[in-house]
């Protein structure tokens, strides 16, 4: 069974320039998340979606961060523009079962770097 | 709301010897804990859960951890460290109830000398 597949592995871009990052979580999985991990630190989750829903954005920067999940499978997540603060680690997980979090398995994530 | 503290970022070992990373939690509900572990250049992991069944958890690759209440603790153990030990290990939590958002602590890198 594939895991969770993200892309691209890494990305450098220019400040103030648009950026995406897709996941396509493991077959089944009906809950998505995006996490953001900077250096030296643990991952902070931006948005969840149950299905197409998105039902915990309350960390998503929405100014500049959008997110979506078309048809309940694969997902997006966009910056619109980048900022330096914004070179961190980008992390897709996904599960079945919505009342455990904990059992969300991990993409391999995006690298984003802001120069 | 939930947070947790890992102690120690950085642990050193020699390959043999026991490994013990620590970790507390605050939650204002019953908690579920995890230990996930993150290679170089990798998604995380999970190694082991604790979801208000047995205190004692076995997981994968040779590790364990014990829950206690009275210290809100959830400390993870292994007995004899191996080289391939070596990454960077996430502690966290969530609430049994409500919002199913699991909070990371910082990690801890475990470092194994030969």
């Amino acid at each position: 069974e594939a895991g969770v597949v993200q892309s691209p592995r890494y990305k450098i871009i220019e400040k103030k320039q648009p950026v995406a990052f897709w996941c396509n979580p493991i077959s089944g999985h009906n809950t998505l998340y995006w996490y953001r991990q900077n250096l030296g630190q643990g991952p902070e989750l931006l948005i969840r979606y149950e299905n197409e829903e998105a039902v915990d954005d309350s960390q998503l920067p929405k100014d500049r961060f959008s997110a979506e999940r078309l048809k309940g499978v694969d997902s997006t997540l966009k910056i619109q523009p980048a900022e330096l603060g914004d070179s961190a680690v980008y992390l897709c997980a996904s599960s079945y079962d919505r009342g455990l979090a904990g059992e969300a398995f991990f993409g391999q994530g995006t690298r984003l770097t802001v120069v | 709301a939930q947070s947790v503290t890992q102690l120690g970022s950085h642990v050193s070992v020699s390959e043999g010897a026991l490994v013990l990373l620590r970790c507390n939690y605050s939650s204002s509900v019953p908690p579920y804990l995890f230990w996930y572990v993150q290679y170089p250049n990798q998604g995380l992991q999970l190694l082991l859960k604790y979801t208000s069944a047995a205190t004692l958890v076995k997981g994968i690759n040779g590790f364990e951890a014990e829950f206690k209440k009275s210290e809100t603790s959830f400390h993870l153990t292994k007995p004899s460290a191996h080289m391939s030990d070596a990454a960077e290990y996430f502690c966290a939590v969530t609430g049994i109830q409500g919002a199913q958002k699991l909070v990371f602590g910082q990690g801890t890198r475990l470092t194994i000398n030969p």
